[in-house]
């Protein structure tokens, strides 16, 4: 199984600054079609999670701008340019290049 | 709009069968290009991913749930059902279904773009 591993654990941020999130993958996501399927999901509290971000830095709909994803082979990030309140929740990377598909153990994003 | 909605006891006993329900609408299951899944999140814990299903009737598994785990579909109902046997106290979580991974995965479309609100199911004697 691919093991993903997110840092840091827990983000206190001040509102308006940026925020990062690192997930490392234990082998390469690109799949034989060349592409990498590494997405980010976020997890408000008391809600399902929600698609932010799929195949590394593609936006899904109505995602906001300040949302970005970068990265390739093993090394991605998640970039919140200037962190708003609704941004509270906790953050996952997941991978769908092989099954099983799996999961970082989570981001939990606070303002301080 | 896809929604989807798991239905099923809220209560299982020790080593018993846990089974649920997720009901599909806004997308046909039957001839929808995205294979249907289930994930799991412990009380106060991570996403686990369980397992999922195309319409073809292909499944995959999580082996770290060791054979426990049988997801079928119902076309007729628009539904896919998720069973685990000999549940433990350590299968006490909120489970969800979502739409999976885009069949083939090049075609562009999102994964895990569609959720439903999850069911909590507490293994309890």
């Amino acid at each position: 199984d691919i093991v993903m591993t997110q840092t840091p654990l827990s983000s206190p941020v001040t509102l308006g600054q940026p925020a990062s999130i690192s997930c490392r993958s234990s082998q390469s996501l690109v799949h034989n079609d060349g592409n990498t399927y590494l997405s980010w999901l976020q997890q408000r509290p008391g809600q399902p999670p929600r698609l932010l971000i799929y195949k590394v830095s593609n936006r899904f709909s109505g995602v906001p701008d300040r949302f970005s994803g970068s990265g390739a082979g093993t090394d991605f990030t998640l970039k919140i340019s200037r962190v708003e309140a609704e941004d509270v929740g906790i953050y996952y990377c997941t991978q769908h290049t092989q099954f099983p598909h799996t999961f970082g153990q989570g981001t939990k994003l606070e303002i301080k | 709009q896809v929604q989807l909605q798991e239905s099923g006891p809220g209560l299982v006993k020790p080593s018993e069968t846990l089974s649920l329900t997720c009901t599909v609408s806004g997308d046909s299951i039957g001839s929808s290009s995205y294979y249907w899944g289930w994930i799991r999140q412990p009380p106060g814990k991570g996403l686990e991913w369980i397992g999922s299903i195309y319409r073809s009737g292909n499944t995959y598994y999580n082996p770290s749930l060791k054979n426990r785990v049988s997801i079928s579909l119902d076309t007729s109902k628009n539904q896919f059902s998720l069973k685990v046997n000999s549940v433990t106290a350590a299968d006490t979580a909120l489970y969800y279904c979502a739409r999976d991974t885009p069949a083939p995965r090049a075609s562009g479309n999102s994964p895990y773009d569609y959720w439903g609100q999850g069911a909590l199911v507490t293994v309890s004697s």
